[in-house]
């Protein structure tokens, strides 16, 4: 009965390094979002992932940002060469097809802190 | 495109008195609104929706919400708050197609006084 499963919960990382996080989501879940939440832009789509089908990546917000998800299930979003603007709380969500995909349950987050 | 505005970053109750979160949107497709709460360090969690249907939708822990769509907007009330339901609230809409992806507000903080 695991919940969607994020890490790490926090990372510091110094400013050029290269990032991923994890996101284990609640199995059956075939709908996966990668979301960020910070100060200066409030909560912000990322990107979305739907069984075998391509990902929507509409939201990233440059092309350091990259994510996948592996066997359709575990997903990993990778930053590269982080910026300071980076810092934020990424969070994951998943969703099951009954009812539409209008449930999303979320991970508690990964807070990333570039310095 | 969708966006949504939540007015008042900060409401502050007190214990027992009734909760009005605001929340107007905006969407050019019938939308699909929703309500998420947010405790600290805690991630996002479903209140209520509304899809199609009844207007007036019910969720958890006693909140309510009422889809008007000729006011644009989708208000959560709670008749009396409890100390436990301080936390920050989002307010959230999408296009109700495959994806689903949610474009959120500001987010309401409340604060509930003894």
């Amino acid at each position: 009965g695991a919940g969607v499963s994020q890490s790490p919960s926090n990372k510091v990382t110094e400013k050029g390094k290269d990032v991923e996080l994890r996101c284990d989501p609640i199995s059956g879940h075939t709908a996966l979002y990668w979301y960020r939440q910070s100060l200066g832009q409030g909560l912000e789509f990322l990107i979305y992932f739907q069984g075998n089908s391509a990902p929507d990546k509409s939201g990233l917000p440059s092309d350091r940002f990259s994510a996948e998800r592996t066997g359709g299930s575990v997903s990993t979003l990778t930053i590269q060469r982080t910026q300071q603007e980076d810092s934020a709380v990424y969070l994951c969500a998943s969703s099951p097809p009954d009812r539409g995909y209008t449930e999303a349950f979320f991970g508690q987050g990964t807070r990333l802190t570039v310095v | 495109a969708q966006s949504v505005t939540q007015l008042g970053s900060h409401v502050s109750v007190s214990e027992g008195a009734l909760v009005l979160l605001r929340c107007n949107y905006s969407s050019s497709v019938p939308p699909y609104l929703f309500w998420y709460v947010q405790y600290p360090n805690q991630g996002l969690q479903l209140l209520l929706k509304y899809t199609t249907g009844a207007t007036l939708v019910k969720g958890i822990n006693g909140f309510e919400a009422e889809f008007k769509k000729s006011e644009t907007s989708f208000h959560l009330t709670k008749p009396s708050a409890h100390m436990s339901d301080a936390a920050e609230y989002f307010c959230a809409v999408s296009d109700g197609n495959a994806g689903n992806m949610l474009t959120f507000g500001g987010g309401t903080r409340l604060m509930v006084k003894p």
